[in-house]
């Protein structure tokens, strides 16, 4: 297995613009996390799926955050508009249902101007 | 609510020393504690599990311990090298089970 794959890698976007990341998990795995992380509030969890379905996102920090996981091999965190400080770097992780197997991406950096 | 606190910050020391880095937690009800290393501009490696039954876990030169009645866990590592440089994030999962909650971890540099 290629592991959690996310894209794109690195993404620099001007203030106002719509930004989709997108992460596919590991292939079994039913349980998916979105994580921000920054050099002030390290890891934080922003919104964790099973089986598709969104269980927790008291971590998304306004309304202009979203996440959609539409099958169990893909899911995308949409950002509309863009503000400077939403620049982190944006992991994603999956895991079995009893969250064995956690295993990170290798996160997207963003950075908004 | 749970939180995950990680001293110190940034450890600088020499090769070839034995060094403890620290994590503390606010709510011992939790499910197990993971330790995660992470270099710069990468994504997270988990390095040791330990479940909330467990009191040690080992990989190598590395050893995880967990003392829940006090909420400390620490990562000790044997004979520093060079290639330990990185952060090290120590998380853990609450018996709700919902998902992982990071320290904001410990910054290490280990010179030759």
């Amino acid at each position: 297995d290629a592991g959690v794959i996310q894209s794109p890698r690195h993404e620099v976007t001007e203030m106002g613009q719509e930004v989709t990341l997108r992460c596919k998990p590991i292939s079994g795995h039913n349980s998916l996390f979105w994580y921000r992380q920054t050099m002030m509030r390290g890891l934080e969890l922003l919104i964790y799926f099973n089986n598709n379905v969104p269980i927790d996102d008291s971590g998304m920090p306004e309304d202009r955050f979203s996440a959609k996981m539409p099958n169990a091999s893909f899911s995308t965190l949409k950002i509309q508009p863009s503000e400077p400080r939403d620049s982190a770097v944006y992991f994603c992780a999956s895991s079995h249902r009893d969250l064995s197997g956690y295993t990170f991406g290798s996160g997207t950096r963003l950075t908004v101007v | 609510k749970q939180e995950v606190t990680q001293i110190p910050a940034a450890l600088s020391v020499p090769e070839g020393e034995n060094l403890v880095l620290n994590c503390s937690f606010t709510d011992s009800a939790i499910y197990n504690l993971q330790w995660f290393r992470q270099d710069p501009g990468k994504g997270l490696t988990s390095l040791l599990l330990i479940q909330s039954s467990q009191r040690e876990q080992t990989s190598g030169r590395l050893n995880a311990s967990l003392d829940k009645s006090s909420g400390r866990s620490t990562l000790y590592i044997a004979a520093s090298q060079p290639g330990d440089s990185a952060t090290y994030l120590c998380a853990l999962l609450n018996q709700a089970g919902t998902a992982l909650i990071f320290g904001k971890g410990t910054t290490l540099s280990v010179s030759s």
